[in-house]
C-alpha cells in the first residue's frame, strides 16, 4: 500500500553515537517534513525539504543534518546523538496543503 | 509568527455524548488552512478534519465538525456522539496558503478521554 514508513520504529542509543532515522513515500510527494514530539511542546519542525536536494530548517534544526537526494526518501541524521534528543520523531509528506504523518519513530539516548 | 495556542490540556467526556475542543490562533495574514489532528495511543497522527479560510461554511467529517470563527481567530471541534475509540491527544494546526510557504503550526494539544 501507498503511504510514509519510517524506520527503525525504536532506537535504543547511547550519547555521541550518530543515528539516522529513515523516512520513505509512496506518494511522490514534493515536501516532507521532520518533527519531534515532546511532552508539552506538540509537534516542533525540524527541518523540511520542497524537493529532492532542497532542504531548509525549521524551528528546532540544531543537532541534526537531513538529505533528499531522491524524491521518496528523506532521511534525518543525529550526528552525535545527546539526552536531549530522546523523543519520538515523525516524518511527514504533503499533497497541496494537507501533511500525512509517518507511524513515527522513538528514540532513547542513554 | 503565527501562534496556536490549546488551552484544555485534558478533557473528558461520557460515552455518546458531545465534547468540544477549543483551539485559537494568531495570524495578520487572511488566507491560511487549518486542521485537527488525532494522535491515538498507538502515536499515529490522523487527520481528521481541514478547514480553509476563505470559506465560511464549516467543514464537517461524520461525527466531527468545526466552528470556524474567523473574527474571533478560533477555530474549536465538535465531537458528536463520542465513541471510546475517540480517546486520544487532539492536535490544532495552522499553515498559511501562501505560495512558498510550507510551514505548519500545531498547538500543543488536548488529551480526550471518552469514558464508558
Amino acid at each position: 500500500d501507498a503511504g510514509i514508513t519510517q524506520s527503525p520504529r525504536y532506537k535504543i542509543t547511547e550519547t555521541g553515537r550518530q543515528v539516522t532515522l529513515m523516512c520513505h513515500q509512496t506518494w511522490s510527494h514534493s515536501y516532507m517534513f521532520w518533527y519531534r514530539q515532546d511532552l508539552g511542546h506538540g509537534l516542533r519542525l525540524i527541518y523540511y525539504s520542497a524537493a529532492a536536494d532542497i532542504t531548509d530548517k525549521g524551528e528546532v534544526p540544531d543537532g541534526y543534518v537531513v538529505s533528499r537526494s531522491k524524491t521518496e526518501n528523506f532521511p534525518l541524521t543525529l550526528e552525535s546523538a545527546t539526552r536531549s534528543q530522546t523523543s519520538v520523531y515523525f516524518c511527514a509528506s504533503s499533497r497541496q496543503e494537507t501533511q500525512y504523518f509517518g507511524p513515527g519513530t522513538r528514540l532513547l539516548v542513554l | 509568527a503565527q501562534t496556536v495556542t490549546q488551552s484544555q490540556p485534558e478533557m473528558s467526556v461520557q460515552e455518546a455524548e458531545t465534547v468540544t475542543l477549543s483551539c485559537t490562533y494568531d495570524t495578520s495574514e487572511s488566507n491560511y488552512y487549518l486542521f485537527w489532528y488525532k494522535q491515538p495511543p498507538s502515536r499515529q497522527m490522523i487527520l481528521v478534519i481541514r478547514q480553509e479560510a476563505y470559506k465560511q461554511q464549516n467543514a464537517t467529517e461524520n461525527r466531527f465538525s468545526v466552528n470556524f470563527q474567523k473574527a474571533a481567530k478560533s477555530f474549536s471541534l465538535k465531537i458528536s456522539d463520542s465513541q471510546l475509540g475517540d480517546t486520544a491527544m487532539y492536535f490544532c494546526a495552522f499553515r498559511l496558503s501562501t505560495s512558498g510557504t510550507y510551514k505548519y503550526i500545531f498547538g500543543t494539544g488536548t488529551r480526550l478521554k471518552v469514558l464508558a
